[in-house]
């Protein structure tokens, strides 16, 4: 089957770096994307790993090992508005795109 | 610029009366189309998806059904709704061939 596993929560405080896991058992997807939803609100698309290796946007950077069906983010410099779901992402051939079952994170001052 | 109007926001409907909700797609052509569910506190559950007119990829069986009758539009329906499709309904489009995916703002159906 097709899935993709993450932590349920997470808790950080203001300032701090937090990881955000997503380990999956499926293959032949094109790469791994991150989003964003803030609650009652639309996801939004933070980042995307095509390559196996480390992509940085600002406070965020994304990780991405194939080998080791394994992908995080990061949020370094955790700010209060950084409270919200995070999930990972995986494209497929044909065009479906399915999402983990996401990662409640709480940045506490 | 590309925009996606999803409606209505809100809906309240009695078990087993039936069910459209709408999604439209402007500034855009050939995208490939969603239709997720979320249960409160829980994940996006990918329900159909269509990469063309009158194509459509369904993952969960169950009483719904979609629909794409023009290039820019995505419809979801039911014929007679339980009580398990309350939830929050998220239409998305993506380019082809693109994983970056834009989400319109939901509809929170409530079945009562």
């Amino acid at each position: 089957g097709q899935s993709l596993e993450q932590p349920s929560e997470v808790t950080a405080v203001e300032g701090a770096i937090v990881q955000i896991n997503c380990t999956y058992q499926t293959s032949g997807f094109y790469g791994l994307s991150w989003y964003q939803q803030h609650d009652g609100g639309a996801p939004t698309f933070l980042s995307y790993n095509a390559l196996d290796g480390l992509e940085e946007t600002g406070r965020f950077s994304s990780f991405l090992s194939r080998s080791d069906s394994y992908g995080y983010l990061l949020l370094q410099e955790l700010q209060m508005k950084d409270s919200a779901s995070y999930f990972c992402a995986v494209r497929f051939q044909g065009g479906k795109l399915i999402f983990g079952q996401g990662t409640e994170l709480s940045v506490k001052p | 610029s590309q925009t996606i109007h999803q409606w209505p926001a809100t809906l309240v409907q009695p078990v087993g009366s039936p069910l459209s909700l709408e999604c439209t797609v402007e500034g855009t052509s050939n995208p490939n189309l969603y239709w997720y569910r979320q249960a409160a506190g829980r994940g996006l559950q990918l329900l159909f998806y269509s990469v063309g007119i009158g194509q459509i990829s369904s993952e969960v069986p169950q009483n719904l059904s979609a629909s794409r009758p023009q290039d820019r539009q995505f419809i979801l329906s039911s014929k007679k709704l339980l009580l398990s499709d309350s939830g929050f309904y998220l239409c998305a489009w993506a380019y082809r061939g693109r994983d970056e995916a834009f989400f319109g703002q939901g509809t929170r159906l409530t079945v009562v």
